[in-house]
């Protein structure tokens, strides 16, 4: 079975502080997708970014971050020099084997304050 | 840009009502799935479907049945509404492959009196 876990429920930050968001996944799959998604107050799920098993090279796009570590099962997400457009809902989820389904984390809340 | 679109943002109904939430996709996908979002349990799966009349159950699909009668098109039906239906139910889609990432639609927030 899969299974996603997003231990932080609920982080704050001022507006330019960086902020990580943490993902452990688990599956005894060996081929696997992860992606996370952003769900801001409008609450349309918008999908971010996609990353396979067999690739565990770190990934930049602008202020968003992400370290795939295969040795501890995580994928965690870092805002470089956060802002207030960034308060949204994130989710880590996990697609394994030959499924079309995803299994979620319960999501984080991410408050960015001036 | 794929755009899944759910027939209502907000719906108030009465306990055992038959509720019926309609998801339109305009990109051909093959997959489309429902869930419902609750606090503090993210999303769960309730059905999916991968062709047209095929549909299977997901992690809850008590109380709940589907419909797939046109690729585009897919329906979740509340058969005998109850309290504890009352939330966020997110429509998405998908093209066939693990590869593939779901698109979602706005949502829409159920509310069972």
């Amino acid at each position: 079975a899969q299974k996603v876990t997003q231990a932080q429920t609920e982080i704050s930050v001022v507006e330019k502080e960086d902020v990580t968001l943490d993902c452990v996944y688990e599956t005894r799959d060996t081929t696997y997708y992860l992606f996370w998604y952003k769900q801001p107050p409008s609450g349309e799920l918008v999908f971010l970014i996609r990353r396979n098993s067999f690739d565990e090279q770190n990934e930049i796009s602008g202020r968003y971050s992400w370290n795939f570590q295969k040795s501890t099962s995580s994928f965690n997400f870092t805002i470089t020099a956060s802002q207030v457009v960034d308060s949204a809902v994130y989710f880590c989820a996990l697609k394994a084997g030959t499924a079309s389904k995803l299994t979620f984390g319960t999501g984080t809340r991410l408050q960015v304050t001036l | 840009d794929v755009k899944v679109t759910q027939s209502s943002r907000y719906l108030v109904k009465r306990t055992g009502e038959k509720v019926f939430l309609e998801c339109v996709q305009d990109m051909d996908h093959e997959n489309m799935f429902w869930y419902r979002q609750d606090p503090g349990l993210g999303l769960r799966l309730i059905y999916f479907s991968y062709d047209v009349k095929m549909k299977e159950k997901g992690d809850i699909p008590e109380g709940y049945s589907v419909s797939r009668e046109k690729k585009e098109r897919f329906s979740l039906i509340l058969e005998s509404a109850s309290t504890n239906q009352t939330s966020m139910y997110l429509c998405a889609s998908s093209l066939t492959g693990s590869v593939q990432p779901q698109h979602f639609g706005d949502g829409t927030r159920l509310s069972i009196l």
